[in-house]
């Protein structure tokens, strides 16, 4: 039973214009939500997170929006660049009840691709 | 800058080997996590650790074993490497339970 979902496997963008990537999750104890960027042959590296008590979190091109009650996030990238084209994994996780509900569920990510 | 290392970025087995996947941070993090990566699969948390010599079945322990004699060092054991443990492995560690994972950069191990 997969409690983050994102069920979009892969996503092409052109350059320039808005890459939008969707996560659905299950779990209404997830506090906490990141994103991680993976290059291949390479490790994920973090991108941004959000916490439940806010809707909204932005850092330069990137924006995660979090919908509570539809139990539903996303993340903005504009403008797109091809360096972006990597594999995104959305992330939750129940921090505040502590123990290994604090660990990271990780969905199965969703592959970028942004044409020049 | 804060660093989570895997020993090696490519590995090939013969069926059979005992292989040992090592992983070292230095960021002083309590837990310390084994993924691996397959196609289509996403990331599979095999095993994690939240202390010295303790160690907990993430979702798919089976034909895995690990070791964690020291704060900083984390291994991941194969006991007898099939050719369905081909994937990349990736090593993660956190500060308790209030962020995110670093991750180490991979490795890329072939079981022939």
């Amino acid at each position: 039973d997969q409690q983050v979902k994102q069920n979009s496997p892969s996503l092409s963008v052109q350059e320039g214009r808005i890459s939008i990537l969707n996560c659905d999750y299950t779990n209404s104890m997830f506090d906490y939500f990141l994103w991680y960027k993976k290059y291949p042959a390479e490790g994920p590296t973090f991108l941004i997170s959000i916490s439940s008590i806010k809707d909204k979190n932005e850092d330069g091109r990137f924006t995660v929006f979090l919908n509570k009650s539809a139990k539903h996030l996303s993340l903005h990238i504009v403008p797109s660049q091809p360096g972006d084209s990597a594999v995104y994994f959305c992330a939750a996780s129940a921090r505040n009840y502590g123990g290994s509900q604090g660990n990271l569920i990780f969905g199965k990510g969703t592959k970028l691709s942004v044409k020049p | 800058d804060v660093k989570v290392t895997q020993s090696s970025r490519y590995l090939v087995k013969r069926t059979g080997e005992k292989v040992f996947l090592e992983c070292v941070q230095d960021m002083d993090h309590e837990n310390m996590f084994w993924y691996r990566q397959d196609p289509g699969l996403g990331l599979r948390l095999i095993y994690f650790s939240y202390d010295v010599k303790m160690k907990e079945k993430g979702d798919i322990p089976e034909g895995y074993s690990v070791s964690r004699e020291k704060k900083e060092r984390f291994s991941l054991i194969l006991e007898s490497a099939s050719t369905n443990q081909t994937s990349m492995y990736l090593c993660a560690s956190s500060l308790g339970f209030r962020g995110g994972y670093t991750f180490g950069s991979g490795t890329r191990l072939t079981v022939v």
